[in-house]
C-alpha cells in the first residue's frame, strides 16, 4: 500500500544546530507540503513543492529550507534551530490540482533546547 | 491575506448531532476541505466542497455557501470515537490554508 513516512518521529536538539527532517512518500504524488502545528495556530504551511526541482515558500518559511531532488522525498532543514521552532511537523502529499485531498505523514515532534 | 475562523471547542453527547461552522476570508478560493485529527495522530481528509450545497458521506456532511464565505461540518449519530479536532481549510492555487481547529468532545 502507498504511504507517507517521516523520520525521526521524535527529535531533541540544541539551539543553533542544523536539523533535517525526512519525508518519503510512495504515492508518486507531485505535490508535497510541510506544515508545523502549534497550539492555537492549527497547521501552518512552511514550504511546498509541485515537482522535482520546484520549491515554494509558505506562510512561515523563515529559518527553514527544502530541496526536491526526486518525486518521493522532500526533506525539511532547519538551518540553525531556535527554541521557537519547537513544534510538531507534518509532511503531506497530494495529486496535482488536488490539494484539497492531502495525505499526511505521522508527524515529527521536534524539541529545541 | 487568508483567514479562517471556527469555534475552538464544541461538546456534545453520544447519539447527538453537532455542527462545526467555518467562515473564511481568502483570495483565489477554489473550495473548502475538512480534516479530522485525533490526539497524537495525523490529520485525515474528511470531505471537500467545491460547489455550494451539501455533500454527504455517511454520518458526516459538509456544506458550503460561497456567497456567504461560510461552510459547516455536520456530524450525526455522534460516537465516542468522533472526539477529535476538526479543521476547515481553504483550497487556493493548489495548496491549503487551515483554520485553527475545533476540538469536539463527545460525552457518554
Amino acid at each position: 500500500d502507498a504511504e507517507i513516512t517521516q523520520s525521526p518521529r521524535h527529535k531533541i536538539t540544541e539551539t543553533g544546530r542544523q536539523v533535517t527532517l525526512a519525508c518519503h512518500q510512495t504515492w508518486n504524488h507531485n505535490n508535497m507540503f510541510w506544515y508545523r502545528q502549534d497550539l492555537g495556530h492549527g497547521l501552518r504551511l512552511i514550504h511546498y513543492s509541485y515537482g522535482v526541482q520546484d520549491t515554494n515558500k509558505g506562510e512561515v518559511s523563515d529559518g527553514y529550507s527544502v530541496s526536491r531532488s526526486n518525486t518521493e522525498d522532500l526533506p525539511l532543514t532547519l538551518e540553525s534551530a531556535a527554541s521557537s521552532q519547537t513544534s510538531v511537523y507534518f509532511c503531506a502529499s497530494s495529486e496535482p490540482m488536488k490539494a484539497d485531498t492531502q495525505y499526511f505523514g505521522p508527524g515529527t515532534r521536534l524539541t529545541v533546547l | 491575506g487568508q483567514s479562517l475562523e471556527q469555534p475552538s471547542e464544541v461538546t456534545a453527547v453520544e447519539g447527538a448531532i453537532v455542527q462545526i461552522n467555518c467562515t473564511y476570508q481568502t483570495s483565489g478560493f477554489y473550495g473548502l476541505s475538512w480534516y479530522q485529527q485525533h490526539d497524537g495522530g495525523a490529520p485525515t481528509f474528511l470531505s471537500y466542497n467545491a460547489l455550494d450545497g451539501l455533500e454527504e458521506t455517511g454520518r458526516f456532511s459538509s456544506f458550503l455557501s460561497r456567497s456567504d464565505s461560510y461552510g459547516y461540518l455536520l456530524l450525526q449519530e455522534l460516537q465516542m470515537k468522533d472526539s477529535a479536532s476538526y479543521f476547515c481549510a481553504c483550497t487556493g492555487t493548489d495548496k491549503l490554508i487551515f483554520g485553527t481547529g475545533t476540538r469536539l468532545q463527545v460525552f457518554p
